[in-house]
């Protein structure tokens, strides 16, 4: 079945260091992809998206990259934060019709930045 | 706007007890959706509602139905709680059009025993 994962289950960076987080997806119809960030006892926080015709698209020091050749997504997070730890999903997901398509969720990976 | 919100945030059940789960949006999306979170794992998708009136199936949806009689509400209903579905469980929802603008719930952390 279709699945979307992550390569690394844990990562520990320094702090003012950069980061980056993978994730493998497996269906090659989705449309579009998200990455979430989300803290202890909280919901998930929408972080960026991508549409697949994209390949790359920034936000505020935050850049996702989509390979659609090797079905790779990774999210990097530049000058990493204390207030950046947290587990961060990507999920991806497919437009029917115009109406709103299923979020398939990878397992997450857990970001702790070293003070 | 008070956003996505879901009550209640903790909650015990015995074996075989029913209850449900609330979840209220003041941002007059359409799509709304129950998600349940269990340790090491992604999201789920349990149920999902695409407008009030209708509502389809997710990934996980045996042993849970709901209703959405209003755009503002979307609830979640356990039958009869099976040990197997303590969780964490996810209320989120979005425009219609704007798919990846998904905004969540603080979550309700269910226990049953």
């Amino acid at each position: 079945g279709e699945s979307v994962g992550l390569h690394l289950p844990t990562l520990s960076v320094q702090e003012g260091d950069n980061s980056i987080i993978n994730c493998a997806y497996s269906n090659s119809a989705s449309d579009y992809f998200i990455w979430y960030k989300q803290e202890s006892g909280k919901g998930p926080q929408f972080i960026i998206d991508i549409r697949s015709n994209m390949d790359k698209r920034q936000g505020q020091r935050v850049t996702v990259l989509l390979n659609k050749t090797v079905k790779h997504l990774s999210l990097q997070i530049a000058a990493t934060q204390p207030g950046d730890s947290a587990v961060y999903f990507c999920a991806e997901g497919m437009n029917y019709g115009g109406s709103q398509g299923n979020l398939i969720f990878g397992k997450g990976t857990k970001l702790s930045v070293k003070p | 706007n008070a956003g996505v919100t879901q009550t209640p945030k903790f909650q015990v059940l015995k074996t075989g007890q029913s209850m449900t789960l609330q979840c209220a949006q003041d941002m007059n999306h359409e799509y709304m959706s129950w998600y349940r979170q269990d340790p090491g794992m992604g999201l789920r998708l349990i149920h999902y509602s695409v407008g009030a009136g209708i509502t389809d199936q997710g990934e996980v949806p045996n042993g849970y139905n709901v209703s959405r009689s209003t755009t503002e509400d979307f609830p979640l209903r356990l039958l009869s709680a099976a040990p197997s579905q303590t969780s964490v469980y996810f209320c989120a929802s979005s425009y219609g059009g704007d798919q990846e603008t998904q905004y969540f719930g603080p979550g309700t952390r269910l226990l049953v025993l």
